[in-house]
């Protein structure tokens, strides 16, 4: 079975730029979350899709963030215009949706790199 | 808001020894999931271990154990028999009970040394 997956793996952009990443997760997980790593500081939430409904967005850092799940399979998530401040490593996860409230694992993408020049 | 804090930013071990990584962790649920993740160097980010918070018995998987100490609000992660594989940074994740996001504290760079 094959893992989450991200596109691109790397990406160097200028200011102002526009970029667009990109998330396949495990075939049949209804969760996708979002999730970046700013330089030396904890990995922080973004935002969770269940299906191709916005769950939560309460960790989108501003209207720059676009993201997107139609069909309820891949995820976007486009930045425009970059900032500097944008830099970072994204991480997207999934998981299964479970029939109780359990805890259900989220595994994950191995990232994009982004950084803003 | 639930905080997650791994207080040792570097560690380092000897092949074959035992280490211990510190996790805490604030909170006033009484149901939650808590876990461990490792990356290896330029790898993707992979799950070692969970547990769920109303289980008292610690989870174990092969050579990683936690001591989950819930009054403590604590969350100890053990590698036992440390191999040079083991070289990640590990970070320590918590989750209210439901699919909620993950809060991660900073993580620990671990180094195994031959």
């Amino acid at each position: 079975e094959a893992g989450v997956t991200q596109f691109p793996s790397h990406s160097v952009i200028e200011k102002g730029q526009t970029v667009t990443l990109r998330c396949d997760p495990i075939s049949g997980h209804d969760n996708l979350y979002w999730y970046r790593r700013v330089m030396g500081k904890e990995i922080k939430f973004l935002l969770h899709f269940v299906k191709e409904s916005k769950q939560d967005e309460s960790g989108m850092p501003n209207n720059r963030f676009l993201a997107e799940r139609t069909g309820g399979t891949y995820s976007t998530l486009k930045v425009q215009p970059a900032e500097l401040e944008d830099s970072g490593v994204y991480f997207c996860a999934s998981s299964q949706l479970p029939s109780s409230s359990s805890g259900e694992t989220q595994y994950f993408g191995p990232g994009t790199r982004l950084l803003v020049l | 808001a639930q905080t997650v804090t791994q207080s040792q930013p570097e560690m380092s071990v000897q092949e074959a020894e035992t280490v211990t990584l510190s996790c805490t962790y604030d909170t006033s649920e009484n149901n939650y999931y808590l876990f461990w993740y490792k990356q290896p160097p330029s790898r993707q980010m992979i799950l070692v271990i969970r547990q769920e918070a109303y289980k008292q018995q610690n989870a174990t998987e092969n050579r990683f154990s936690v001591n989950f100490q819930k009054a403590a609000k604590s969350f100890s992660l053990k590698i036992s028999d440390s191999q040079l594989g083991d070289t990640a940074m590990y970070f320590c994740a918590f989750m209210n009970s439901g699919n909620t996001p993950l809060v991660f504290g900073k993580g620990t760079r671990l180094s195994v040394i031959a």
